[in-house]
């Protein structure tokens, strides 16, 4: 079963639009960490933001912003007045704290064009 | 710090040849997980070290790959022999387990063409 699913696939959006990245995860752990990293077509995947699973807090980050639900096993993430450098994949990531260390899950990804 | 190292960055061979895949993780750290990423199924979890110890290679294909960690510093990723499904981008990543919610630090890739 996949542990991370990101619907997903494609989006566009005309520059200055804002986008949500949808993310929905599946753990039957207590404790978790859940992620998003970008992946620009440079192909590096680089980390952006990290919330763990007792901090449903949402947060505001630049034009960074998520929401973070356990009730419905959601951490979505939103780019306000986007720019064409947010052009990537971007993937989000669940993290189980196993008695055999830490294992990364991510999602197929979801594919952001911003059309200037 | 280098951050992750993973050469070669590209490699191209032809079927049936063997192919090593090369990985330094950042210093201090003590996992290490090897991710392969193909467009019709994203990225893949092959397997994954915690103190040199292989955790879960469950999501290694099948045995013509194989992975060793004969030290924190060093990792390889063998195909044997290769084929040209194999062609994907392989990622190896470190983060450091005594940390909770570390995040995993990811190398640039080697991209491999299997012809």
């Amino acid at each position: 079963a996949q542990k991370v699913t990101q619907a997903q696939t494609e989006i566009s959006v005309v520059e200055k639009e804002d986008v949500t990245l949808d993310c929905v995860y599946e753990t039957r752990d207590t404790t978790y960490y859940l992620f998003w990293y970008k992946q620009p077509p440079s192909g590096e995947l680089v980390f952006l933001i990290r919330r763990n699973s007792f901090d449903e807090q949402n947060e505001i980050s630049g034009r960074y912003s998520w929401n973070f639900q356990k009730s419905t096993s959601s951490f979505n993430f939103t780019i306000t007045a986007s720019q064409v450098v947010d052009s990537a994949v971007y993937f989000c990531a669940l993290s189980e704290v196993a008695n055999t260390g830490n294992q990364f899950y991510f999602g197929t990804g979801t594919s952001l064009t911003v059309i200037p | 710090d280098a951050g992750v190292i993973q050469s070669p960055r590209h490699e191209v061979t032809e079927m049936g040849q063997e192919v090593t895949l090369r990985c330094k993780p950042i210093s201090g750290h003590n996992s290490l997980f090897w991710y392969r990423q193909t467009m019709m199924r994203g990225l893949e979890l092959l397997i994954y070290f915690n103190n040199n110890v292989p955790i879960d290679d469950s999501g290694m294909p099948e045995d013509r790959f194989s992975a060793k960690m004969p030290n924190a510093s060093f990792s390889t990723l063998k195909i044997q022999p290769s084929e040209p499904r194999d062609s994907a981008v392989y990622f190896c990543a470190s983060s450091f387990e005594g940390l909770p919610g570390t995040e995993a630090f990811f190398g640039q890739g080697t991209r491999l063409t299997v012809v």
